[in-house]
């Protein structure tokens, strides 16, 4: 049967507002992070990345905003979209080391278009 | 560019069947390819690291005599679940590494979902 697992946190927005998508991550070595969109039976899609060495980065209609004191990440999503339903992950990396380029992926939001 | 493709998409099997599912980097060459495994409502776990022409690293927990992992080529590792029962259903989803240089960078495949009956 179904594995009872957690079940993911939903974002429900009005389109045409703004999202704001939050992550917190654990590692303090990790130095490169990325978010990705996943819709429903798809794979991940790379949204945007930032760098430890950054606290904010803009991409077309994202932002991404790097907290490493309290290690938090958030995605921010302009003027949101129907099309932007989906599922949004935060994956961290810890650069060049024994893990090489392993990514450990957060929990995951989904996020809800109201038309 | 960058496009990375898994086969089958999908697949119903009897318990007890071994399935393999493959990844192939299009356009790219891929030294690393990472396969994950993701159940409903939940996140991507990772399963194992592939590098090629090596044995496959493998996530703790994740038995490396069931999920049988073969990167023969820069362009192609295959994911072979050994006698597969019901708990092994779920959606397997790879990625590859080009190799380009910036830590972290992976492209996904579109996952195959697989139900074992």
């Amino acid at each position: 049967g179904e594995s009872v697992g957690l079940h993911l946190p939903t974002l429900s927005v009005q389109e045409g507002d703004n999202s704001i998508i939050n992550c917190a991550y654990s590692n303090s070595a990790s130095d490169y992070f990325i978010w990705y969109k996943q819709e429903s039976g798809k794979g991940p899609q790379f949204i945007i990345d930032i760098r430890s060495n950054m606290d904010k980065r803009q991409g077309q209609r994202v932002t991404v905003l790097l907290n490493k004191t309290v290690k938090h990440l958030s995605l921010q999503i302009a003027a949101t979209q129907p099309g932007d339903s989906a599922v949004y992950f935060c994956a961290e990396n810890i650069g060049n080391n024994n893990a090489g380029n392993m990514l450990t992926f957060g929990g995951g939001t989904r996020l809800m278009v109201k038309p | 560019g960058a496009v990375v493709s898994q086969h089958p998409s999908w697949v119903i099997c009897k318990s007890g069947t071994s399935v393999k599912i493959e990844c192939r980097s299009l356009d790219f060459q891929a030294t690393t390819m990472f396969w994950y495994r993701q159940f409903p409502k939940q996140s991507l776990m990772l399963m194992a690291t592939s590098n090629e022409g090596s044995k496959a690293t493998y996530e703790q927990g994740v038995e490396k005599d069931k999920f049988l992992i073969n990167h023969a080529s820069l362009t192609l590792s295959t994911l072979t679940v050994t006698s597969a029962h019901p708990e092994d259903s779920s959606f397997y989803i790879c990625s590859a590494d080009p190799g380009s240089g910036r830590a972290g960078t992976q492209y996904f495949g579109p996952g195959t979902r697989l139900l074992v009956l």
